[in-house]
């Protein structure tokens, strides 16, 4: 069975780093892209972007360039999310998904998703 | 970047009662809407991809339409376990946008 599996929850300081692992497995982890998604508390849910697992190519939303950063270890079938230069408003969980493309209907969706990972940034 | 926005924000809602959550875009996006059901401190979990197609194991109470900028999702019959958030998104272009949530508490 499909699993997206994430790290544990993190506490940092505000300009420290971070990185967040989502191992995958139960699928071919280079057919499906993965998409990263963040929820600050009481908050709603944030498309940060997506990386093609086949070419390692990422995509960022706006509001999460810079400081983050996608990258894969495709022979554990994991990936990676970074934060540099925390900021106490990066205190969110912090979610993996897999991006389902049917390919007949031209369409996405994250039919899997993560457990999610707390990120707390404070002092 | 498309927007989306839901309504209502918030709803209460008993048992067995019939449930409309309305999402709109910003722009037309033909199909490419879908909608979560999130409970607290789990993630997101799918429950209809393009517009209308309902995702394997969930139950057949749920229901989406729509089409272009306007779309629904409806609860026919509105069991304890249903109470959660809901959340669309638009998967018709980057970035895949979520609406800000609908909220259903039990009256």
């Amino acid at each position: 069975q499909v699993q997206l599996v994430q790290s544990g929850s993190d506490l940092k300081k505000p300009g420290a780093s971070v990185k967040l692992s989502c191992k995958a497995s139960g699928y071919t982890f280079t057919s499906y892209a993965m998409s990263w998604v963040r929820q600050a508390p009481g908050q709603g849910l944030e498309w940060m972007g997506w990386i093609n697992t086949n070419t390692g190519n990422p995509t960022f939303a706006q509001g999460f360039t810079g400081r983050f950063v996608f990258s894969l270890d495709t022979s554990v079938s994991t990936a990676y999310l970074q934060i540099s230069s925390l900021k106490a408003e990066d205190t969110a969980v912090y979610y993996c998904a897999r991006a389902y493309y049917s390919g007949s209907g031209s369409y996405f969706m994250f039919d899997y998703w993560g457990q999610g990972t707390l990120v707390t940034v404070s002092s | 970047d498309i927007q989306m926005t839901q309504s209502p924000s918030s709803l209460s809602a008993s048992v067995g009662d019939r449930v409309t959550i309305t999402c709109r875009a910003s722009q037309s996006i033909s199909i490419y809407l879908n909608w979560y059901q999130q409970k607290p401190g789990k993630a997101p979990n799918l429950l209809i991809y393009a517009a209308s197609s309902l995702q394997s194991g969930v139950p057949s109470r749920f229901s989406g339409s729509g089409s272009g900028t306007d779309f629904t999702l409806t609860i026919s019959s509105l069991q304890p376990e249903d109470f959660a958030s809901y959340y669309c998104q638009q998967s018709n272009t980057t970035p895949f946008t979520f609406g800000p949530g609908t909220k259903v508490d039990i009256k």
